[in-house]
């Protein structure tokens, strides 16, 4: 069974920096492209950042560009975004999601709650 | 950036229903769009991918239908279990916009 597991998240100031995990089990983590999607508080989905199989690849939202870094170690089947000078408006469930061949998101975790705060 | 417009926002239908929600691509996507749920509380769940293809394990009275740039989803016969909240997506070119998103309630 494919389960993606969150962590990482809490209460963090303004202009604060918070790393989330996603440990992954029940697949070949090493052969999936991952991304993480935000849900802000009684608001739609945005996508956030993506990263290939290998890692050598990523992308970002022009709104966490330069302040979020996503990346991955394939040997511990977990998937990380550092977060750095954090905003009210990142304030958000974060989500982890493999991304299939086709480009569509077909497993997803239970989502950490991140809140910028002061 | 690809705009994605979803509508409506929100809807009430009655139980055996038929359901459409419509999205709109603001440039050629191709077929590389995909339809979640999201039940109050929960994970997205993918339903359909491709813009009509039915994810493994997902009801057949779910559906999806292309015309250009004009996606629909089809929910043929509301069942109780179906309210949630539906996101189209765009799987074509980074970054991955998703639709508005539309409420689903029973009446």
């Amino acid at each position: 069974e494919v389960q993606l597991l969150e962590s990482g998240g809490g209460l963090v100031q303004p202009g604060g920096s918070l790393r989330l995990s996603c440990a992954a089990s029940g697949f070949t983590f090493s052969s999936y492209a991952m991304s993480w999607v935000r849900q802000s508080p009684g608001k739609g989905l945005e996508w956030v950042s993506a990263i290939t199989d290998s890692g050598r690849t990523t992308g970002y939202a022009d709104s966490v560009k330069g302040r979020f870094t996503i990346s991955r170690d394939n040997s511990k089947n977990t998937l990380y975004v550092q977060m750095s000078s954090l905003r009210a408006e990142d304030t958000a469930v974060y989500y982890c999601a493999t991304r299939s061949e086709g480009r569509y998101f077909n497993y997803w975790g239970q989502g950490t709650l991140v809140t910028v705060s002061s | 950036d690809i705009q994605m417009t979803q509508s409506p926002s929100s809807l009430s239908a009655s139980v055996g229903d038929r359901v459409t929600v419509t999205c709109r691509a603001g440039q050629n996507i191709a077929t590389y769009l995909n339809w979640y749920q999201q039940k109050p509380g929960k994970a997205p769940k993918l339903l359909i991918y491709a813009a009509s293809t039915l994810q493994s394990g997902v009801p057949s009275r779910f559906s999806g239908s292309t015309s250009g740039t004009d996606f629909t989803l089809t929910i043929s016969g509301l069942q109780p279990e179906d309210v949630a909240s539906y996101y189209c997506q765009q799987s074509y070119r980074v970054p991955y916009t998703f639709g508005q998103g539309t409420k689903l309630e029973i009446k």
